[in-house]
């Protein structure tokens, strides 16, 4: 069975720092890996996925991630965090198979200091 | 196009109640998806359908059915609601890019 763990429920950056937001998954075949973001009283919004290839992947608003196979990690980055970045993170896992289920982690929610 | 749509947005239960929430998409996809987001838990997956006609449990299934009799739609029931399932609803339908969320239904059951 797949599974993700999402570690530190929130995470608080000033403005202008790095944000990291960590995410562990398991599975037992090559995983699909998302991250997604939800703003308050909003749905989902798909930031960035790796499915094959490229292991640093670019996503929207200059997030990026880094598939780790050996430390079965998959990282959300942005060097700079804006005020606007403040939102409910999402970690996803697939294995694209099975109906192509969509296993979350539990969430981080980020806020940003001014 | 309109992506996914879910109705309605919001609604007030009392236990014993039942009702069916229903999720449109217009964009041909062949999967599509039901999630309940709880405070700390993520998006767990109650049920999923691969195609028109087809469903399947996900991770919390009990107190709820599905139906996929046309393809663009999803419909979640609630038989009996209960406490347990205040929540908020999210759909979703799987694309190229991942899978494509509608903007959720809030259930309050008192």
């Amino acid at each position: 069975a797949q599974s993700v763990t999402q570690l530190g429920s929130h995470v608080s950056v000033s403005e202008g720092a790095l944000v990291l937001l960590r995410c562990n998954y398991s599975s037992s075949v090559p995983p699909y890996l998302f991250w997604y973001v939800q703003y308050p009283n909003q749905g989902l919004q798909l930031l960035l996925k790796y499915t094959t290839g490229a292991t640093l992947v670019k996503g929207i608003n200059g997030f990026e991630a880094e598939f780790k196979k050996s430390e079965t990690s998959f990282h959300l980055t942005k060097p700079s965090a804006h005020m606007s970045d403040a939102a409910e993170y999402f970690c996803a896992v697939s294995d694209n198979n099975q109906g192509g289920k969509l296993i979350f982690g539990q969430g981080t929610e980020l806020s940003v200091k001014p | 196009n309109a992506g996914v749509t879910q109705t309605p947005k919001f609604r007030v239960l009392k236990t014993g109640q039942s009702m069916t929430l229903l999720c449109a998409q217009d964009m041909n996809h062949e999967y599509m998806y039901w999630y309940r987001q709880d405070p700390g838990m993520g998006l767990r997956l109650i049920h999923y359908s691969v195609g028109e006609g087809t469903t399947a449990k996900g991770e919390v299934p009990d107190g709820y059915n599905v139906s996929r009799l046309k393809k663009q739609n999803f419909l979640l029931g609630l038989e009996s609601a209960a406490p347990s399932q205040t929540s908020v609803y999210f759909c979703a339908s799987r694309s190229g890019r991942g899978r494509d969320f509608g903007p959720g239904t809030r259930l309050t059951v008192t």
